[in-house]
């Protein structure tokens, strides 16, 4: 069975630090997400990874795949409050539609 | 169109009651998914329509009834729930069921629909 587990899962950073969110998984998967959710509201989507190696960035979010390790970080860089939200990663693979999802981190920037 | 729509945002019903959640999409998609989430906790999915067929059922009771009238529409029909089931019901879908020649098969997520049962 699957398994996906993100650590921390809570993390409460002063605006200006940087930091990172790890996604482990237990199993060989072909596409990894990142997902942004804030309260109350839907999944947004961040990113997606498909290779070893694989890195994309977006402002001040840089995700990473290392598909050897199961791996993938997510990493905040000079954190601003409107990051603030709780944030998921989930895998899949081809041929089955189903994504499992992290446990989420729920990062809280104080000014 | 780029979003998936979900009605309603909130619901309240009570026990014996019979309701339905709407969801939909125009970006030409063709698989469509309802997750359950409750709070504090990651979406755990219920029911995959692949090309208007139910292709996953995440053993979910029968007071849940999925039902996709054709490929921009999904509906989940809700009878004699409980308490527990009160959550967010989020509706997603995706451009190709299983992936096939299109790499990322991204899930686009609905607003969802708050539900509270009495």
């Amino acid at each position: 069975e699957l398994k996906v587990e993100q650590n921390p899962l809570f993390l409460s950073m002063q605006e200006g630090k940087n930091y990172t969110i790890y996604c482990n998984y237990s199993t060989t998967s072909d596409r990894l997400y990142w997902y942004r959710q804030d309260p109350g509201k839907s999944l947004e989507s961040l990113f997606v990874l498909l290779s070893n190696g694989a890195v994309k960035q977006e402002g001040r979010l840089m995700a990473s795949l290392d598909t050897k390790a199961r791996l993938s970080t997510l990493h905040i860089t000079a954190a601003v409050h409107d990051l603030s939200a709780t944030y998921f990663c989930a895998v899949s693979n081809f041929g089955n539609e189903k994504l499992t999802f992290g446990t989420g981190t729920r990062l809280t920037i104080i000014p | 169109d780029t979003e998936v729509t979900q009605t309603p945002k909130h619901l309240v019903m009570g026990m014996t009651n019979k309701k339905s959640l709407k969801c939909e999409q125009h970006m030409g998609h063709r698989a469509m998914y309802w997750y359950k989430q409750k709070a504090k906790k990651p979406p755990e999915l219920m029911f995959v329509y692949s090309y208007e067929k139910l292709s996953i059922n995440e053993s979910v009771p029968s007071r849940f009834s999925p039902e996709c009238p054709n490929s921009s529409l999904l509906n989940l029909h809700l009878h004699a729930l409980q308490p527990e089931d009160s959550a967010l019901y989020l509706c997603a879908s995706s451009q190709e069921p299983s992936g096939g020649t299109v790499s990322y098969n991204e899930q686009f997520f609905g607003p969802g629909t708050r539900l509270t049962v009495l």
